[in-house]
């Protein structure tokens, strides 16, 4: 059964600073990674999506990658900002089958 | 483009009492449907999916049932509430990735 995991739980950076957010799942067998960002009390926005056959996504600030073979997903943020202060989840999904998330990584950027 | 419509936004019900929380999707036709729920300290938990008009898959045996009357309606119920089922629930819809409501947060008092 697919788990994915996030490191860290919390983090806390000054603005302006590069940051990575990390991901891991247990079967590399994925159809999809998507990161997603929930502000408090809210839904998810997605942010990026990698498909299986991709190695990794871009879209302004960010930057996800996507290693199958070590199980792992990064997610770049570069030039933090107060705006970006959130909560980021990981999610996989494998042919078939619904995501699969992670607890979540809780950003804040202080300004 | 899709877009999930959820409603309520909050809701609060005394336990024993019934739950009705409806999810509308515009923009696309014969989406697969689920719905989660994040719970206090929890990461999302997946309750249903349901890929088509009255085909509905359960993840997690429990207090909540769902139905999908119309390709884009899907519904969350539940006969008789628990205080356990209190949490955010989400709608999400999946077309080239997923898509997900703004939510519903309920609590059971």
């Amino acid at each position: 059964k697919q788990e994915v995991t996030q490191i860290p739980a919390a983090l806390s950076v000054p603005e302006g600073e590069n940051l990575v957010l990390n991901c891991s799942f247990t079967d590399s067998a994925i159809y999809n990674l998507q990161w997603f960002r929930q502000d408090p009390g809210k839904g998810l926005t997605s942010l990026l999506l990698i498909q299986s056959s991709q190695r990794e996504q871009t879209s302004g600030r960010l930057n996800a990658s996507l290693d199958k073979s070590s199980g792992r997903s990064t997610l770049y943020i570069a030039a933090s900002q107060p705006g970006d202060s959130a909560t980021y989840l990981c999610a996989a999904n494998q042919a078939g089958t619904a995501l699969i998330f992670g607890k979540g990584t809780t950003l804040s950027v202080s300004s | 483009s899709q877009t999930i419509h959820q409603w309520p936004a909050t809701l609060v019900q005394p336990v024993g009492s019934p739950l009705s929380l409806e999810c509308t999707v515009e923009g696309t036709s014969n989406p697969n449907l689920y719905w989660y729920r994040q719970a206090a300290g929890r990461g999302l938990q997946l309750l249903f999916y349901s890929v088509g008009i009255g085909q509905i898959s359960s993840e997690v045996p429990q207090n909540l049932s769902a139905s999908r009357p119309q390709d884009r309606q899907f519904i969350l119920s539940s006969k008789k509430l628990l205080l356990s089922d209190s949490g955010f629930y989400l709608c999400a819809s999946r077309w080239n990735g997923y898509t997900f409501g703004s939510g519903t947060r309920l609590t059971v008092v």
